[in-house]
């Protein structure tokens, strides 16, 4: 399977600021780029979904000034949380697709866990 | 809408003993059914891909098969390092964004 890097694996911040997670497609073109947020034991719960060069699609109840997306490049995709509070607390996981896998499967980065203090 | 059921929701085994994951999913036009595996801690990984029914697909100990309703992942004589939570997903005509069950956490006792 292809190769998504995600980084931080792990990010502590304080209150109020802000942090980026970057999430890199390694060995392919990501044309979609998709950012998924995961509580203990549950699912994944889809947050957006950007296409590069184009704004990210958010889902319902996601706040988009809150957790901004930027995908201006086919290898780049990043999330940033501005004025984390401790119920940002989560672990982010990004995905991406790509035109060389039949424009169907998608690959996973390793996952960040933020924790926000 | 299309909608995805996983179960058993948790599954405990011993070593060597086999049995079956059910993925059962509703979509209008099926583009894929896709399997991940996801450990504690860790983004999930991709497994495998179904498209049409009929369709098999085998790794290892790991087996996936598709019908028209549901897709069933078979794990032979599994090992304390199957473990995980398994994952299924399908991707429904036109949609970029994939639909997730609920998963099946897996555990193989020594």
């Amino acid at each position: 399977g292809a190769v998504v890097s995600q980084h931080p694996s792990w990010v502590i911040c304080k209150s109020g600021t802000s942090v980026k997670i970057e999430c890199r497609s390694l060995d392919f073109q990501a044309t979609t780029m998709f950012w998924y947020r995961q509580f203990p034991k549950q699912s994944l719960m889809l947050m957006a979904t950007s296409n590069e060069g184009s704004k990210a699609t958010y889902e319902q109840g996601v706040e988009k000034d809150k957790f901004l997306i930027n995908h201006a490049s086919l290898t780049l995709s990043t999330l940033t949380v501005t004025s984390a509070h401790p119920e940002d607390s989560s672990f982010y996981i990004c995905s991406a697709r790509g035109q060389g896998h039949g424009n169907t499967e998608a690959f996973f980065g390793q996952g960040t866990r933020l924790t926000v203090v | 809408e299309d909608q995805v059921t996983q179960s058993p929701e948790a599954l405990r085994l011993q070593e060597g003993e086999s049995s079956s994951l059910n993925c059962s999913y509703t979509v209008s036009g099926l583009r894929g059914l896709f399997w991940y595996r996801q450990d504690p801690g860790k983004g999930p990984e991709f497994l495998f891909t179904l498209y049409s029914a009929g369709e098999e697909k085998e790794k290892e100990r790991l087996k996936a098969t598709l019908t028209k309703k549901e897709s069933f992942l078979h794990i032979t004589a599994p090992k304390p390092e199957d473990s995980a939570t398994y994952l299924c997903a399908v991707l429904g005509p036109g949609a970029q964004k994939l639909v997730f069950g609920q998963g099946t956490r897996l555990t193989i006792n020594p």
